[in-house]
């Protein structure tokens, strides 16, 4: 069965940082490009960040740029996000989503989340 | 703001059909770039319904059908279902942001 845990989310101050963890399994993890997507308490999704299968290309959403890293590591089948200078806005679940198809890729399938709350 | 227009909420009786709409423009649908469409039950992760516009997925039910035309694309229920009840969300891209995806801001999907 192909499944996605994410882990790391909790509480935090704002400024402060977070590193969320995605495991895969049931399928070949190195293959494929990974996302995450959050979702900000009774909000929409927001796209987050994407990296490719190898790690050799990676995007960001504007409002995250600068403050966040995505990186994987195959070997671990594992995709992690670095968040550092926390804000208010940035509380929402995590989801790391496989990605599938060509641009637009759609995103299948998707883990439980994880989340993030950032407060003083 | 999303740059993919859904209604915020659409209702509807068992057994009924229902339809929810994402309205784009000539940056993102309108410039031929496929939709997606996924569901979002409440309290859960959200799952794949729909891609490449009126793809299902294995295990979704022939009562989910999406089209597009246009700048907009829409997502079809018929049979209405109680577990049907949940936000369904839109994703597609667009060329004029560097977002490497846009989603609708979703629609509650109420079953009367």
């Amino acid at each position: 069965e192909v499944q996605l845990v994410e882990s790391g989310g909790g509480l935090v101050q704002p400024g402060g940082s977070l590193r969320l963890s995605c495991a895969a399994s049931g399928f070949t993890f190195s293959s494929y490009e990974m996302n995450w997507v959050r979702q900000a308490p009774g909000k929409g999704l927001e796209w987050v960040s994407y990296i490719s299968s190898s790690g050799s290309t990676i995007y960001y959403a504007d409002s995250v740029k600068g403050r966040f890293t995505i990186s994987r590591d195959n070997a671990k089948n594992s995709l992690y996000l670095q968040m550092n200078s926390l804000r208010a806005e940035d509380t929402a679940v995590y989801y790391c989503a496989r990605v599938l198809g060509l641009l637009p890729n759609w995103f299948d399938p998707w883990g439980q989340g994880t989340l993030v709350t950032v407060s003083s | 703001q999303s740059v993919l227009t859904q209604p915020p909420s659409v209702s509807g009786a068992p057994g009924q059909r229902v339809t929810i709409s994402c309205t784009g423009s000539s940056s993102n649908i309108g410039a031929g770039y496929d939709v997606h469409w996924y569901q979002q039950l409440p309290g859960t992760a959200p799952k794949l319904l729909i891609y490449g516009n009126s793809n299902r997925p294995s295990g979704v039910p022939d009562r989910f059908s999406g089209s597009k035309s246009g700048t907009s694309a829409s997502l079809a229920i018929t049979g209405l279902q109680a577990e049907d009840e949940a936000d369904y969300y839109c994703q597609s891209y667009d060329s004029s942001l560097s977002a490497h995806a846009v989603f609708g801001g979703g629609t509650q999907l109420t079953v009367l």
